[in-house]
């Protein structure tokens, strides 16, 4: 069955720290892959995604992601965290067949200590 | 400029009412949706529309009720509302259908539903 898993529902860390994200997914092909930010009260912004090349992808706010096959995981990272980091994180991944559907995984809570 | 808007922001009402949200898109899509999201914030995908056509309608109740006027438009109408259907709801758009690698989901801000 095809599904998008975070695993992670909180995290908390501490300005400055580094950061990863998890997602994992089931899926018989490879993907089309993508993070989405929600900061509170505030629709889903898109972070960055990916389909195919370099594994490592780059996205805005200074987010990157590296896809890894073989683990099935494309988990999101970020060196140094900043304050205005503190959102809600979506992994989503893009199923085709029939009409591709964007599923999305179960957020994770980011909070950031000063 | 708002690229998607949604109309109103939150919307108290009692159970058995009959409700509406309504979304605008000014990017010029051709495919707009509407996601639920639970208290749990989990996401899920409601309904798609491209071109003023319903493509994708994902097991919800007949109590939900889309409907677009035009491209640019897609409104929700919840009949006899329940409690269950208390959520955050979520319009979105992308260029293509069904928001593909390089049509990614543009979303508005999402209307809290609260039914007492």
């Amino acid at each position: 069955a095809q599904s998008v898993t975070q695993p992670d529902i909180h995290i908390t860390v501490s300005e400055g720290a580094s950061l990863e994200l998890r997602c994992n997914y089931s899926y018989g092909a490879t993907p089309y892959l993508f993070w989405y930010v929600q900061s509170p009260g505030q629709g889903l912004q898109l972070l960055l995604k990916y389909f195919s090349g370099d594994t490592l992808v780059q996205g805005i706010k200074g987010f990157e992601a590296e896809f890894k096959r073989s683990q099935s995981s494309f988990n999101l990272r970020k060196p140094s965290v900043h304050w205005s980091d503190a959102a809600e994180y979506f992994c989503a991944v893009l199923f085709s067949g029939g009409y591709n559907k964007l599923i999305f995984g179960a957020g994770t809570r980011l909070a950031v200590h000063p | 400029d708002t690229a998607v808007s949604q109309t109103p922001k939150y919307l108290v009402t009692q159970m058995g009412n009959d409700k509406s949200i309504k979304c605008e898109q000014n990017l010029g899509h051709d495919t707009m949706y509407w996601y639920k999201q639970d208290s749990k914030k989990f996401l899920k995908i409601m309904f798609s529309y491209n071109n003023k056509e319903l493509i994708i309608n994902e097991t919800v109740p007949n109590r939900f009720s889309p409907k677009s006027p035009d491209k640019a438009h897609l409104n929700l109408h919840i009949n006899s509302l329940e409690l269950g259907d208390s959520a955050v709801y979520f319009c979105a758009s992308s260029q293509d259908f069904p928001g593909s690698y390089n049509s990614p989901l543009h979303f508005g801000n999402g209307t809290r539903l609260t039914v007492t």
